[in-house]
This record gives structure tokens, C-alpha cells and sequence, in this order.
């Protein structure tokens, strides 16, 4: 399976500011995913990112609170901006390979653990 | 629509007894269903998944889960519970051919010694 990075791992920002998350992978992918765990809660899609297309948004997220950018098959970035403490959560990245797409199984990245004040 | 609950929010087992955790799903094709865990401070694994194969699947760290249809169900269970098995556990849904994932609210599993 893909391996997945996450950059940063944590940060701690100030509210009204903007925080861009990275997601690396070390093979090339079609779908990479966004979600959103917010704490003590599951996971929520936040975002379809496709190489060469814009990023499909899920009902409640809008592209001027989260652009993204995928910029080739094994890159991908995801904008928190003006932020507020609501938007403390973790946010994934995950992909689905080829091999496994038909079924729909994601790998997932570490996460990034972020923290409005 | 798509949708998946998870009947218990935590469970607590002692050490080498089994394990039941409980999923009931709603899908309006036919679903495959995915079961991930998360240990704390550490992203998602993929511990199995159905994939309309065998309904009993058999994933990693012993565990396996049984899908059945006329119950919209899909438990996971795991015969002898191992203290590195205390970790947050989630049934996911997505219908065959979408990629939308849809979790379940997740269980907390707590393993007594």
C-alpha cells in the first residue's frame, strides 16, 4: 500500500490566520482525499482533490475556507484559512489506489493535529 | 442513502476474552464495508474489507467480521482481546463503485488487564 506524509504533524495558530497542510505520497494516485475529525468525533469528507481538475467539495465545505491544490499524482495541499477555534481538528489526507479503486479502499496519512487559539 | 451505525460508543473487555463490536449499515447498492482503527496520536488502518468475496473476512491482528445481508450487519469480532488492541475502531460504508466513504461514529475499545 501507498505511504502516506503529512506535514506538519501538529501546529498551534492564532485565529484569523491561514495554515497549509501537505500530503505526500511516495507512488503516483489518481484520488487523494481531505477529511476532517473534529475532537471526539468520526471522520467527515471535506474534498475530492484530482490531478489537472478542481477539487470536489462536500455539502458544508466551500473552496474559499478550503483551497486546495494537487498539482501532480503524488502531491496535494489543503488551506485552512481564516481560522477560528471551531477549526480545531485533525485533518487527513488519505488515497485510493488503483489496484484497490473498484472497492473504494482508502489508505490514510497520519494526520495533522491543529490547534486554534 | 448511505449510512452506518455503530451500536456501542465504548466497550471494555478483559484481556483474553473476545471481542464484539457492532455495526449495522444502510446502502442503497451493493455496499463494501471496511472496518479501520485508530490507535492513539496515529492515523487510520485498514484492519479488513468486504468486497461482495466471502462474507466471512478475515483481516489483520486476528480480527474478522461476518457480513450479513438480511441483518444489514457487520460485527467485528476477535476471539482473544490483546492490551494493544485498546484503540478506536470504525465501520465505514461506501457503495460499489463510489468513493465516498461514510464512517460510522466509531467505538472505543478498552482492554482490561
Amino acid at each position: 500500500s501507498a505511504v502516506i506524509s503529512q506535514k506538519p504533524s501538529r501546529d498551534i495558530c492564532q485565529r484569523g490566520t491561514s495554515l497549509t497542510i501537505q500530503c505526500q505520497v511516495d507512488s503516483q494516485v489518481t484520488m487523494m482525499f481531505w477529511y476532517r475529525q473534529q475532537p471526539g468525533q468520526s471522520l467527515t469528507l471535506i474534498a475530492t482533490a484530482n490531478q489537472g481538475s478542481e477539487a470536489t467539495y462536500e455539502s458544508g465545505f466551500v473552496i474559499d475556507k478550503f483551497p486546495i491544490s494537487r498539482p501532480n499524482l503524488t502531491f496535494s495541499t489543503l488551506t485552512v484559512s481564516n481560522m477560528s477555534p471551531e477549526d480545531s481538528s485533525i485533518y487527513l489526507c488519505s488515497v485510493e489506489e488503483g489496484s484497490s479503486s473498484i472497492y473504494n479502499e482508502q489508505f490514510f496519512g497520519p494526520g495533522t493535529r491543529l490547534t486554534v487559539l | 442513502a448511505q449510512s452506518v451505525t455503530q451500536l456501542d460508543s465504548h466497550v471494555s473487555v478483559s484481556e483474553g476474552t473476545p471481542v464484539l463490536l457492532r455495526c449495522n449499515y444502510s446502502s442503497s447498492y451493493s455496499p463494501s464495508l471496511f472496518w479501520y482503527v485508530q490507535h492513539p496520536n496515529k492515523g487510520l488502518q485498514l484492519l479488513l474489507k468486504y468486497t461482495s468475496a466471502a462474507t466471512l473476512v478475515k483481516g489483520i491482528n486476528g480480527f474478522e467480521a461476518e457480513f450479513k445481508k438480511s441483518e444489514t450487519s457487520f460485527h467485528l469480532t476477535k476471539p482473544s482481546a490483546h492490551m494493544s488492541d485498546a484503540a478506536e475502531y470504525f465501520c465505514v460504508v461506501s457503495d460499489l463503485g463510489s468513493y465516498k466513504l461514510i464512517f460510522g461514529s466509531g467505538t472505543r475499545l478498552l482492554v482490561r488487564p
